[in-house]
């Protein structure tokens, strides 16, 4: 099925450093989610995004609707252990009751 | 806080079993959908129902079908269980006008 494409595929980084990592679509969306996933776990709703330009912020994560409405962006400021996991986003497709996932961003944290 | 609760978080079962996967939800939501994910194929749709009764296949239908008796819940099922089936299951819903979708916490399958 369709994907969305999101980079940086894994991400190491040392605790404290901030992250940022995007998601793009060849096709416009209405509404950009993003979520967590642990190992083991079922994904996590981190942050939901409704309108172009939106910037939206959720603790430590910030996420922005892109003005095209073809990509979003998702920063988290000063990680720490925590925030390892998987993160995806995810979109409604219009006129449909299905989602199109992202091929997701796994994070590291070194402490 | 949204609720979806799948019955099993680990299950074992034999080639040929047929098996019952459950998800409630308790926030009224009309839709609910069924994913399996594998590693390197990411989360595949395999059935979503907008209401009750009503269902429609998604991309990977083969080898399953769904029960949706009532709003709240909504039951995968392997007919005839098969190794190809191992994989993590996972249940989500969401309002009509496919809004934010809520995930439970996963089923992870293992068919010896």
């Amino acid at each position: 099925g369709q994907q969305l494409n999101q980079s940086p595929q894994s991400m190491f980084i040392q605790e404290g450093e901030d992250v940022s990592m995007n998601c793009t679509s060849s096709s416009i969306f209405n509404t950009w989610l993003w979520y967590k996933q642990e190992p083991g776990e079922g994904p996590v709703l981190l942050i939901a995004l409704y309108k172009a330009g939106e910037l939206t912020s959720n603790g430590r994560l910030t996420a922005q609707f892109g003005i095209t409405r073809k990509d979003s962006f998702l920063n988290i400021s000063a990680s720490i252990p925590s925030d390892v996991g998987i993160y995806f986003c995810a979109g409604p497709t219009s006129g449909t009751y299905k989602y199109i996932f992202g091929t997701g961003t796994r994070l590291k944290v070194l402490a | 806080d949204v609720k979806v609760t799948q019955s099993s978080r680990y299950l074992v079962k034999r080639t040929g079993e047929k098996v019952f996967l459950e998800c409630v939800q308790d926030m009224d939501h009309e839709n609910m959908f069924w994913y399996r994910q594998d590693p390197g194929l990411g989360l595949r749709l395999i059935y979503f129902s907008y209401d009750v009764k009503m269902k429609e296949k998604g991309d990977i239908p083969e080898g399953y079908s769904v029960s949706r008796e009532k709003k709240e819940r909504f039951s995968l099922i392997l007919e005839s269980a098969s190794t190809n089936q191992t994989s993590m299951y996972l249940c989500a819903s969401s309002w009509t006008g496919a809004t934010e979708a809520f995930f439970g916490q996963g089923t992870r399958l293992t068919v010896v």
